[in-house]
């Protein structure tokens, strides 16, 4: 079975600065895809960034970056330049077909002026 | 209209009641989601619908009814909900069924009294 782990319930950065989001995953699937998504208080769903697993180099898009490290099967979000913007809810989720998508709990991110 | 809409964005409902929540895409994707984000939990996946046809039911309770009349339109029927049914109801839809990128709906805030 698939699992999401997300272990920070909420985090707060300053605005300009890094943040890396947390996730771990687990599953016996040897091809899977992992991606974020992120919720504002309007309770859309974003998509951010997607990562194969078989992908050589980690994902970017814009200011989000994807930190995957298969062997320790993690797959941190990283977002570079905090904005007020960014305030939202952040999730982990894995795809290993078959329409299984697992998301994890989320991480609250507070961004601080 | 562009993206994925879904009516109503609140609804409040007794557990005799019968209502239903409505999805649209516009964005001309062959599949289509309905999940469940309850509080301190991790999203649900209830139905999954390719070319109007139910292809995945993760075990939600008959309450709840699904109905895919064509491949822009997403149903979900509720009779008899029960308080625990609460939710944010989130729908989805992708370019073709199993895709990881999916765009979401802003969802419809339910609550059972």
């Amino acid at each position: 079975a698939q699992k999401i782990t997300q272990t920070q319930p909420g985090m707060f950065v300053q605005e300009k600065e890094a943040v890396t989001l947390d996730c771990t995953y687990d599953t016996s699937d040897p091809s899977y895809g992992l991606f974020w998504y992120k919720q504002p208080s309007s309770g859309e769903m974003i998509f951010l960034i997607y990562q194969g697993s078989y992908d050589q180099q980690n994902a970017t898009e814009g200011r989000y970056s994807l930190n995957f490290q298969k062997a320790r099967k993690s797959a941190n979000l990283v977002i570079s330049a905090s904005q007020l913007g960014d305030s939202a809810m952040y999730f982990c989720a894995i795809d290993t077909g078959g329409f299984k998508t697992i998301f994890g709990a989320g991480t609250r991110l507070f961004v601080k002026a | 209209e562009t993206g994925v809409t879904q009516t109503p964005r609140h609804l409040v409902m007794g557990m005799t009641n019968k209502k239903s929540l409505k999805c649209e895409q516009h964005l001309g994707h062959n599949a289509m989601y309905w999940y469940k984000q309850s509080a301190k939990k991790p999203l649900e996946l209830m139905f999954v619908y390719s070319l109007e046809e139910r292809v995945e039911n993760n075990s939600v309770p008959s309450r709840f009814s699904p109905e895919c009349p064509n491949s822009s339109h997403l149903f979900l029927h509720l009779h008899t909900l029960q308080p625990e049914d609460s939710a944010l109801y989130l729908c989805a839809s992708s370019q073709a069924p199993g895709d990881s990128e999916q765009y979401f709906g802003p969802g419809t805030r339910l609550t059972v009294t």
